[in-house]
């Protein structure tokens, strides 16, 4: 499968843990997308990379949210001190550079904090 | 601020027959549009795109109007299937945005038999 890969799929925690979450985007495209969804909602931006490079950030994207992307291939996502506010899907997505490209998403991974 | 709105939450049309999604947005610097399916519990799937320069776009059952000047677009699926029934996103991205999407809030469509 050559697609945008998440993981873990699903994860349960308790609040004030950490989490992270990984991505593996498409092989050859060097941007990588941050993405948040809640019920009822569309995704929401998060943050993106082009190539290793984070280029913009969310003001959605709180001190105790961390994104990397260290050699420009995959990106990890991690919430520190989780709230139960936190519970939403995260999406990850790629793309190339070009201007209007079309933007493929992976599965996502569901957060639940209790 | 919600530039990019889908006013109506849900649609139901029978096998067959024409389903039509709206869009509305506000910001005149949107140049991209695109339309995602979604399932429950997994990504958005890219269905269908179109740049500002055009007025239309077709792709099989799938057919994407885009008018400027009212700033509304809408998906076309003829003929309706069941397998169609899921969340319609539709979202915008602009020139110089690093392809970042502002997406709406989504239309639940069901294909009824």
């Amino acid at each position: 499968d050559t697609g945008v890969s998440q993981d873990p799929r699903h994860k349960i925690t308790k609040r004030g843990q950490n989490v992270t979450f990984r991505c593996d985007p498409i092989s050859e495209h060097n941007r990588l997308y941050w993405y948040r969804q809640t019920l009822g909602q569309g995704p929401e931006f998060l943050t993106y990379f082009q190539n290793e490079a984070q280029l913009e950030k969310s003001r959605l994207l709180s001190d105790r949210f961390s994104a990397e992307r260290p050699k420009g291939s995959f990106s990890t996502l991690e919430i520190q001190r989780t709230e139960q506010g936190d519970s939403a899907m995260y999406l990850c997505a790629s793309s190339l550079t070009v201007s209007g490209n079309t933007i493929y998403f992976g599965e996502g991974s569901w957060l639940t904090v209790v | 601020d919600q530039q990019v709105k889908q006013n109506s939450p849900s649609l139901s049309v029978q096998e067959g027959r024409i389903s039509i999604l709206n869009c509305d947005y506000t910001n005149s610097m949107f140049d991209y549009f695109l339309w995602y399916k979604k399932y429950p519990a997994e990504g958005p799937t890219f269905l269908i795109s179109i740049s500002s320069i055009k007025d239309k776009n077709e792709d099989g059952r799938f057919t994407v109007f885009l008018n400027k000047s009212a700033k509304h677009l809408s998906l076309h699926i003829v003929p309706s299937q069941p397998g169609d029934s899921a969340v319609y996103f539709c979202a915008a991205t602009l020139t110089g945005g690093g392809n970042k999407l502002t997406f709406g809030t989504g239309t639940q469509l069901k294909v009824e038999l």
